[in-house]
């Protein structure tokens, strides 16, 4: 079974500096892939970010970065350059090849501070 | 372009009825899943639909029932409410054959159960 473990439930940072994220996760794959996703309080999921288990570099879109640490399993999520929309919940996804369903964390709620 | 539609965006039902969700997919995708989100919890899979058929199934009872027609939009039909039905319901549209799988959400459907 896959699990995703996000230890931070809530993390403070200040505007325009750089955070951090963490997950780990668990799985027996060996093909399978990491999604991050941010949720305003609107409730809608917004893709940031993936990485695929094969992939060799750390994937980036933008302010946002996934430091990928494989022997590790964790994939935590870099947020450069902090903006006060970037307070949201965050959620840790992983799926795999052969299975359609997305296992998700129970979140970080992100909070930037002016 | 027309992202994930979801619909009725909030409803308070009663225990032991019934209710219907309805999700349209984001243009051109044709893969359709439902998400049960619980306050503080990250999003636990229900179903997908494909071809107008459930693909895979999360650890929900039969009471949980989708529907895909035609036009790839979805139906998530619950019976016999309970108070534990009561959350956030998201539907999320893909392409079926994509790389990385990516899932793009709609802003959800709040179920109270009272």
């Amino acid at each position: 079974a896959q699990k995703i473990t996000q230890t931070q439930p809530g993390m403070f940072v200040q505007e325009k500096e750089a955070v951090t994220l963490d997950c780990t996760y668990d799985t027996s794959d060996q093909s399978y892939g990491l999604f991050w996703y941010k949720q305003p309080s609107s409730g809608e999921m917004i893709f940031l970010i993936y990485q695929g288990s094969y992939d060799e570099q750390n994937a980036t879109e933008g302010r946002y970065s996934l430091n990928f640490q494989k022997a590790r399993k964790s994939a935590n999520l870099v947020i450069s350059a902090s903006q006060l929309g970037d307070s949201a919940m965050y959620f840790c996804a992983i799926t795999s090849s052969g299975t359609y369903k997305y296992i998700f964390g129970t979140g970080t709620r992100l909070k930037v501070l002016a | 372009d027309a992202g994930v539609t979801q619909s009725p965006t909030h409803l308070i039902k009663t225990r032991g009825q019934q209710v219907t969700l309805r999700c349209s997919p984001k243009s051109g995708h044709d893969t359709v899943s439902w998400y049960q989100q619980a306050l503080g919890q990250g999003p636990q899979f229900i179903f997908q639909y494909y071809e107008e058929e459930e693909r895979q199934r999360g650890n929900f009872p039969d009471r949980f029932s989708g529907h895909q027609f035609p036009n790839y939009s979805s139906e998530l039909n619950v019976n016999a409410l309970l108070l534990g039905d009561s959350a956030l319901y998201l539907c999320a549209s893909s392409l079926a054959l994509t790389n990385t799988g990516e899932l793009f959400f709609g802003e959800g459907s709040r179920l109270t159960v009272l």
